[in-house]
């Protein structure tokens, strides 16, 4: 039974528009929520945080965002650039260990 | 550079073969992890060491065997590999817990025929 899920395997949009990845948990226990993203090839590497305080957190480009009472993150990238073009894991914190979704491979257009 | 480094970058094993990946930080982290990707399935978590001289297991221990050597190096043995193992393995480490996000090596590619 997976407690993170990633409801989309890919995404792909035009360079400069808005990319939106989403991520769905059923353990109302995590409390710190991560991004990664993954080129080919190349190991996973750490994007963006929030805490299960904050229901927002901004750093440049990508912008995450949590509902807690839906059991919702999403990450949002603006603009999208063509080097964006990845895979995308949300992983969530579970007593010292981090547990990832399948992942979203995201295309960003030219 | 510093980082994560993991070795072989590729194998290819028999069924019922056996073999050790190999992981070492110098970061001065203290916790280190085994993660296995396939297709579909993300990242899944096979073992972990919280701490050097513990280790737990993750959610797919099944096949597998570690050892925190020292701070520094955390193994990853199958003992009688299966074709179900075919996959790229990432060893990754944090400081302690994961508020502070990981670091990850770049893989281990294995395939068993």
């Amino acid at each position: 039974d997976q407690q993170v899920k990633q409801n989309s395997p890919s995404l792909s949009v035009q360079e400069g528009r808005i990319s939106i990845l989403n991520c769905d948990y059923t353990n109302s226990m995590f409390d710190y929520f991560l991004w990664y993203k993954k080129y080919p090839a190349e190991g996973p590497t750490f994007l963006i945080s929030i805490s299960s305080i904050k229901d927002k957190n901004e750093d440049g480009r990508f912008t995450v965002f949590l509902n807690k009472s839906a059991k919702h993150l999403s990450l949002h990238i603006v603009p999208s650039q063509p080097g964006d073009s990845a895979v995308y894991f949300c992983g969530m914190d579970s007593s010292y260990k981090l547990i990832f979704g399948s992942g979203t491979r995201l295309l960003v257009r030219p | 550079n510093a980082g994560v480094t993991q070795t072989p970058k590729f194998q290819v094993l028999k069924t019922g073969q056996s073999m050790t990946l190999q992981c070492a930080q110098d970061m001065n982290h203290n916790s280190m992890y085994w993660y296995r990707q396939d297709p579909g399935m993300g990242l899944r978590l096979i073992y972990y060491s919280a701490s050097e001289g513990t280790t737990d297991k993750g959610e797919v221990p099944n096949g597998y065997n570690v050892s925190r050597l020292n701070k520094r190096e955390f193994s990853l043995r199958l003992e009688s590999a299966a074709p179900s193992q075919t996959s790229v393995y990432f060893c990754a480490s944090s400081p302690g817990g994961t508020h502070y996000g990981y670091t990850f090596g770049s893989g281990t590619r294995l395939t068993v025929v």
